[in-house]
């Protein structure tokens, strides 16, 4: 059965500190997408950021980037710079069901950015 | 490009109500999927619809939830008899593609907040 771990419930960074959310998960498939969804006060889910499971370089986007280490099932997601928009909660999640793409989701990390 | 619309943001119903939540997904995406986020928790897996079609239905409890997605209008999640566990908050997503693609990320609506009395 799938599953994904997100251990860290809160995290604090400075500002214009990089932060790393840890992700970790458990699957028998071998075709999977891991992604980071954002989500701040307001309630939305934003998407971050996509890795594959064939990806053979780690994903970035902007000051995003997934830390992706398939012999360890973790793929944690490094935010460089912190700003005090970043704080918010944070979920990562794994696609699952084949031709369905359903995602499962960890429990998330809510992050706090310090002046 | 309007994204991912949910309405309404916010339901109160009493118990034994009935809650009908509306999601009309980004221009030119025809797969629509449902998610429950309760407290403290990730968002789960509900229901995935192509319109006049339930393609998974696996996350859906059996009994007093359905959902449909019609040819013209937009994606309806209903919970008859509501109960206090309903509280929650239900997000849609869509994608222009569903089936075999594993790489398609879901564009999220703002959700609706559930609270029943």
């Amino acid at each position: 059965a799938q599953k994904i771990t997100q251990t860290q419930p809160g995290m604090f960074v400075q500002e214009k500190e990089a932060v790393t959310l840890d992700c970790t998960y458990d699957t028998s498939d071998q075709s999977y997408g891991l992604f980071w969804y954002k989500q701040p006060s307001s309630g939305e889910m934003i998407f971050l950021i996509y890795q594959g499971s064939y990806d053979e370089q780690n994903a970035t986007e902007g000051r995003y980037s997934l830390n992706f280490q398939k012999a360890r099932k973790s793929a944690n997601l490094v935010i460089s710079a912190s700003q005090l928009g970043d704080s918010a909660m944070y979920f990562c999640a794994m696609n699952y069901g084949g031709a369905t793409n359903k995602l499962i989701f960890g429990t998330g990390t809510l992050l706090a950015v310090q002046p | 490009n309007a994204g991912v619309m949910q309405n309404p943001r916010h339901l109160v119903r009493r118990r034994g109500q009935e809650a009908r939540l509306r999601c009309s997904p980004m221009k030119g995406h025809s797969h629509v999927y449902w998610y429950r986020q309760l407290p403290e928790e990730g968002l789960k897996f509900m229901v995935y619809l192509q319109k006049e079609n339930i393609i998974d239905e696996s996350g859906m409890p059996k009994e007093r939830f359905s959902a449909e997605f019609p040819k013209e209008g937009p994606s309806i999640l209903r919970i008859q008899q509501v109960v206090r566990g309903d509280s929650a908050a239900y997000f849609c997503a869509s994608s222009p593609r569903g089936v075999g693609t594993t790489n398609e990320k879901l564009f999220f609506g703002s959700g609706t907040q559930l609270s029943v009395l």
